[in-house]
């Protein structure tokens, strides 16, 4: 099965500064790559994906970027603010196999100081 | 729309006891799943239901039944609960097409003494 593995576990950066997350995963066929939100005892929330026909997606201050080759991709937040603070999970995914099950990286807890 | 519901949000069991968690989704989606949640692990998928009337295992499934009641409804059964099942059980939800993105309920957090 697929194998998501997820850096660094903690990232703590001033307000203002980037923050960075990468991941890889295992399975050459993982084609979608999910980047989840999860606020203290809230439920995880997508903020960004990409699919593998791309090599970079951003939004705002959100970007994540792939690398099909190297079997990588990251998450990248540019002026952070404190609201930023949160655990990140990546997750990967094969598109349209069947109920397209996603596997989760451990997660990265930021902490953004204001 | 109340998007993804869980019940309860907590519970407390014993060694032994059994339960079962609700999951309900009002989006009319197809696919719907079940994950527990444990610290440094992320979210390990339990089952999962491709589509009314399917359910599969998924990475972690031992000592866990599933229900897929109709389309909206998909629950979590634990028939003999112990201790290492103390954790936070999310449900998520999909539609099938072009979205690939998944829903998630509020979390039930979970206690075996």
């Amino acid at each position: 099965g697929e194998n998501v593995e997820q850096h660094p576990s903690t990232l703590s950066v001033q307000e203002g500064d980037s923050a960075v997350i990468k991941c890889t995963y295992s399975d050459s066929a993982s084609n979608y790559f999910p980047w989840y939100k999860q606020e203290l005892g809230k439920r995880p929330q997508l903020i960004i994906d990409i699919r593998s026909n791309v090599g970079e997606k951003k939004d705002q201050r959100i970007a994540v970027t792939l690398n099909k080759t190297a079997k990588h991709f990251s998450l990248h937040i540019t002026e952070t603010q404190p609201e930023d603070s949160a655990v990140y999970f990546c997750a990967a995914s094969r598109r349209g196999d069947g109920a397209n099950n996603l596997f989760f990286g451990t997660g990265t807890r930021l902490t953004v100081i204001p | 729309n109340a998007g993804v519901t869980q019940t309860p949000k907590f519970q407390v069991l014993k060694t032994g006891q059994s339960m079962t968690l609700q999951c309900a989704q009002d989006m009319n989606h197809n696919s719907m799943y079940w994950y527990r949640q444990d610290p440094g692990m992320g979210l390990r998928l339990i089952y999962y239901s491709a589509s009314e009337g399917t359910t599969d295992k998924g990475e972690v499934p031992n000592g866990y039944n599933v229900s897929r009641l109709n389309k909206r409804e998909f629950s979590l059964r634990l028939e003999s609960a112990a201790p290492s099942q103390t954790s936070v059980y999310f449900c998520a939800s999909r539609t099938s097409g072009g979205s690939d993105t998944q829903y998630f309920g509020p979390g039930t957090r979970l206690t075996v003494l």
